[in-house]
């Protein structure tokens, strides 16, 4: 996950519905990602974690997919509030026991009510 | 409690300037972290300190100087700096196994502008 050009990747959903973000990695050595919610003016805030032993792993109205076999993982959000609003960052940490985390570019979340 | 503390919020300092960045987390994590976000973009390692001692340097300028002084506090020390330098740092602790990795927590960040 490098990140590029100055443009965000935006995902624009109405209030209520679901929504999916996805995130391609780059490491086939990783075995921890994780998903980071960004507010504007904030710190990066942990929404979920998943090891590489998992495909899924479920949190409060987050799910998080992972499949190696692509290299791909997604946040999915249920029910998704106008709070929910913000830029999501997926990292990866390259190599087991690995403490560096590798951000990916982050997608901004759109929720309109 | 999951809070990590940055101090100041904001900071503006000229070329010639030296100052000082604090952050604090009292969860008992001994792994601490430096990253430098520019604007729009994901934050970029800049070093990892574990158990107070500097573990990974991410080829970051000399006029960067970080400083572990106890498990609860991490320092950067800035001097001389660009205004290219100009971002937000954030400080981000976890828990430190040796073994496995596990989720960071991240400090509100420092504001730096450099003119």
């Amino acid at each position: 996950g490098e990140s590029v050009g100055l443009h965000l990747p935006t995902l624009s959903v109405q209030e209520g519905d679901n929504s999916i973000i996805n995130c391609a990695y780059s490491n086939s050595a990783s075995d921890y990602f994780i998903w980071y919610k960004q507010e504007s003016g904030k710190g990066p805030q942990f929404i979920i974690d998943i090891r590489s032993n998992m495909d899924k792993r479920q949190g409060q109205r987050v799910t998080v997919l992972l499949n190696k076999t692509v290299k791909h993982l997604s946040l999915q959000i249920a029910a998704t509030q106008p709070g929910d609003s913000a830029v999501y960052f997926c990292a990866e940490n390259k190599g087991a026991g690995r403490r560096a985390l590798t951000f990916g570019s982050g997608t901004r979340l759109q929720v309109q009510p | 409690d999951t809070e990590v503390t940055q101090t100041p919020k904001h900071l503006v300092m000229g070329m010639t300037n030296k100052k000082s960045l604090k952050c604090e987390q009292h969860m008992g994590h001994r792994a601490m972290y430096w990253y430098k976000q520019k604007a729009k973009k994901p934050p970029e390692l800049m070093f990892v300190y574990s158990y107070e001692k500097l573990s990974i340097n991410e080829s970051v300028p000399s006029r960067f100087s970080p400083e572990c002084p106890n498990s609860s506090l991490l320092n950067l020390h800035l001097h001389a700096l660009q205004p290219e330098d100009s971002a937000l740092y954030l400080c981000a602790s976890s828990r430190e196994t040796g073994g496995d990795t596990y989720e960071q927590y991240f400090g509100p960040g420092t504001r730096l502008t450099v003119t």
